[in-house]
């Protein structure tokens, strides 16, 4: 089944502007990773939140948790084509199998 | 130091056809994991290797599909016989057992099989 539920599925805004993406999920976690695909290739782990952890930056990016909402969002400011990509949240379970959601689809013009 | 590395990049086979994915892990990470990406649906895990045991492999769609990791270094993944429904992009990932919660997955660049 799956895990975490991105919205929105895809995203187009223009360079220098913010994206923003949620995130939903059901069971109860320990962390939340925010991953990022760019086209043929693979997946690179952007950031990751701790259950007791409300909010967390990492240059460009802002991640918020919300654990009584079961939901996470993303926040990539002054966006530049290169965030181009496809993004990802997925949860862990205790062996550390990954669970995705379908992921948001982000397209930056110039 | 190395990523991890798959190959082929690219599988194009007809139907019926057997196809065999490789993964190269980090050199040091006991787990090795498989997922797949069917369609632009949400990647699926398949399953999971620490060294060369199969810890979960409760992803894996049916017994058309095996994978191995001999001697718990690389990881192969068979198809045989390919259907279309196993088109996808198909991801290894691995990570070192550090004792922490959480053990950072470093992603391979996927290999894309086309089943026509």
């Amino acid at each position: 089944s799956q895990q975490g539920e991105e919205d929105p599925q895809a995203l187009s805004i223009q360079e220098g502007e913010n994206a923003t993406m949620n995130c939903s999920y059901k069971t109860s976690i320990n962390n939340l990773q925010w991953y990022r695909q760019n086209s043929g290739r693979g997946l690179v782990h952007l950031i990751l939140i701790r259950s007791n952890e409300r909010e967390k930056h990492s240059g460009r990016l802002r991640v918020t948790l919300d654990t009584s909402k079961k939901s996470s969002s993303l926040l990539i400011t002054a966006s530049r084509a290169a965030d181009t990509a496809s993004y990802f949240c997925a949860t862990t379970d205790s062996w550390g199998k990954l669970q995705f959601g379908a992921g948001t689809q982000v397209v930056v013009t110039p | 130091e190395a990523g991890v590395t798959q190959f082929p990049s690219h599988s194009v086979i007809e139907k019926g056809q057997t196809v065999t994915l490789r993964c190269d892990p980090i050199s040091g990470h006991d787990n090795l994991y498989w997922y797949r990406r069917v369609m632009g649906k949400e990647i699926k895990f398949l399953l999971h290797f620490v060294k060369e045991s199969k810890q979960d492999e409760s992803g894996m769609p049916n017994n058309r599909f095996l994978a191995e990791r001999t001697g718990g270094t690389y990881s192969t993944l068979k198809v045989q016989p390919a259907e279309l429904e196993d088109s996808g992009v198909y991801f290894c990932a691995s990570s070192q057992d550090s004792g922490e919660s959480y053990n950072e997955q470093f992603f391979g660049p996927g290999t894309r099989l086309t089943v026509l």
